[in-house]
């Protein structure tokens, strides 16, 4: 079984610009869940969609959005970049939900310069 | 209080003995724990999950959960240096929550 597909793995951005992250979950898995992993802060959950629902959202500014779609793929969005938004960002999927075992994906690379 | 709390490490020990990785959580609603182990460069990997009270054995992994201390630990048998890796455990507290991580070396 395929696992979890980040697109695209690297990213340089420059700030005030806005950027999509894209994530394809497992077959079967209709829950996807985005982290930011940075080395001070470490993995901190962004939000999470079932079924294109978003039913939990971390602290995380207006900036980072998110949906879902029917077949389960789901895209992040970023707008107006900061230097702080430097980050791997990963996807994560499960088959019912975050209550559940999640598989993580490779997650892109964001530089904002 | 951070919600989960791991000792940062590193953790040295050597090959073939077992290494103990501990974990507390603030959150005594949390219902569902999960162990990853993410090498240097690459994501986290899921390697135990565990929801009730005791131990759960896969392999050399051993997971253990104690709900009234709100403790959950991670024993790693025959440690072998593929097993160098941050662990994070996780806690389900409503949405999925990470430790810091422990940074564990095995010395050949």
């Amino acid at each position: 079984k395929a696992g979890v597909t980040q697109t695209p793995r690297y990213l340089i951005k420059t700030r005030g610009q806005q950027v999509t992250l894209s994530c394809s979950p497992i077959s079967g898995h209709r829950s996807v869940s985005w982290y930011q992993q940075t080395p001070g802060q470490g993995l901190q959950f962004l939000f999470e969609y079932f079924s294109e629902t978003q039913r939990n959202k971390g602290n995380f500014p207006g900036r980072f959005s998110g949906r879902q779609f029917s077949n389960s793929r789901s895209e992040m969005n970023v707008s107006t970049l900061e230097l702080g938004d430097s980050a791997l960002y990963l996807c994560a999927s499960s088959k019912l939900g975050h209550t559940y075992e999640q598989y993580f994906g490779p997650g892109t690379r964001l530089t904002v310069t | 209080q951070k919600e989960v709390e791991q000792n940062s490490g590193p953790l040295s020990v050597p090959e073939g003995a077992i290494a103990s990785l501990n974990c507390t959580y603030s959150d005594r609603g949390s219902q569902s724990f999960f162990w990853y182990r993410q090498y240097s460069g690459k994501s986290p990997e899921l390697i135990m999950s565990i929801y009730s009270n005791g131990d759960k054995e896969d392999g050399r992994f051993t997971a253990q959960l104690n709900k009234a201390s709100q403790y959950v630990s991670l024993l790693i048998r025959d440690s072998q240096p593929s097993d160098s890796a941050t662990y994070l455990c996780a806690v389900n507290g409503g949405k999925l929550i990470f430790g810091q991580g422990t940074e564990l070396s095995v010395k050949p």
